[in-house]
């Protein structure tokens, strides 16, 4: 059972555009979702991330938003630019009172932009 | 820059061999993980520690075993390596309280 489902799984998008990464989720008791960055040849790195009580979260050009009555939360980088070239994981967790801390990583998105 | 180390990088190994894949992080995070990633797959939690002497088996089932006898380390065992283990492995740490989970760079394993 997939409970954090990402789409697309890859997009092309112009210099200058706007990436757009869509994840949808299940478990209700989850209640922080990051988003990670990943590079060819290194780990995950954390890029943002939101806990449910807010609609939108945004650092520099990445912004999250977040549905929690749809169970969905998007990654939105805006002026995009060949340097933002990699895989997008999002990911949810549940960090309240089970304080597990063990991160559900979505499918990955291969984001490519072109110069 | 996270300071959290993988070794090898890069392992090559027979089938049937032991093999151990080394992560130590100096950032004295009580929580650790470790992750199975194939090429251009998610991520999924095999193993997880909370503290010394914890260890618990992750989402997905793995023939591989951990122990943390120390709070930086936290060693992933096979005890017989298999085509099937073919994989990166992503080694994670993370502190109590905190929600930031820090990744190695992996260790990318192939079985022949």
């Amino acid at each position: 059972q997939q409970q954090v489902k990402q789409s697309p799984q890859s997009l092309i998008v112009q210099k200058g555009g706007i990436s757009i990464i869509n994840c949808a989720y299940e478990n209700t008791a989850f209640d922080y979702f990051p988003w990670y960055q990943q590079v060819p040849g290194k780990g995950p790195a954390l890029l943002i991330a939101i806990r449910p009580d807010v609609s939108e979260k945004k650092e520099g050009r990445f912004t999250i938003s977040f549905n929690k009555s749809a169970k969905q939360f998007s990654l939105h980088i805006m002026d995009s630019q060949p340097g933002d070239s990699a895989t997008y994981f999002c990911a949810a967790s549940i960090h309240g009172s089970g304080n597990t801390g063990k991160l559900i990583f979505g499918q990955g998105t291969t984001l490519q932009v072109k110069p | 820059e996270a300071d959290i180390y993988q070794t090898p990088r890069y392992l090559v190994i027979g089938t049937g061999k032991k093999i151990t894949l080394e992560c130590s992080q100096t950032m004295g995070h009580d929580k650790m993980y470790w992750y199975q990633q194939d090429p251009g797959m998610e991520l999924h939690l095999i193993h997880y520690s909370y503290g010394v002497n914890s260890t618990e088996k992750g989402d997905l089932s793995s023939e591989s075993t951990v122990s943390r006898i120390r709070t930086e380390h936290f060693p992933l065992t096979l005890e017989s390596a298999r085509p099937s283990h073919t994989s990166q492995y992503l080694c994670a740490s993370s502190e109590t309280g905190r929600t930031e989970a820090f990744f190695g760079q992996g260790t990318r394993l192939t079985v022949v």
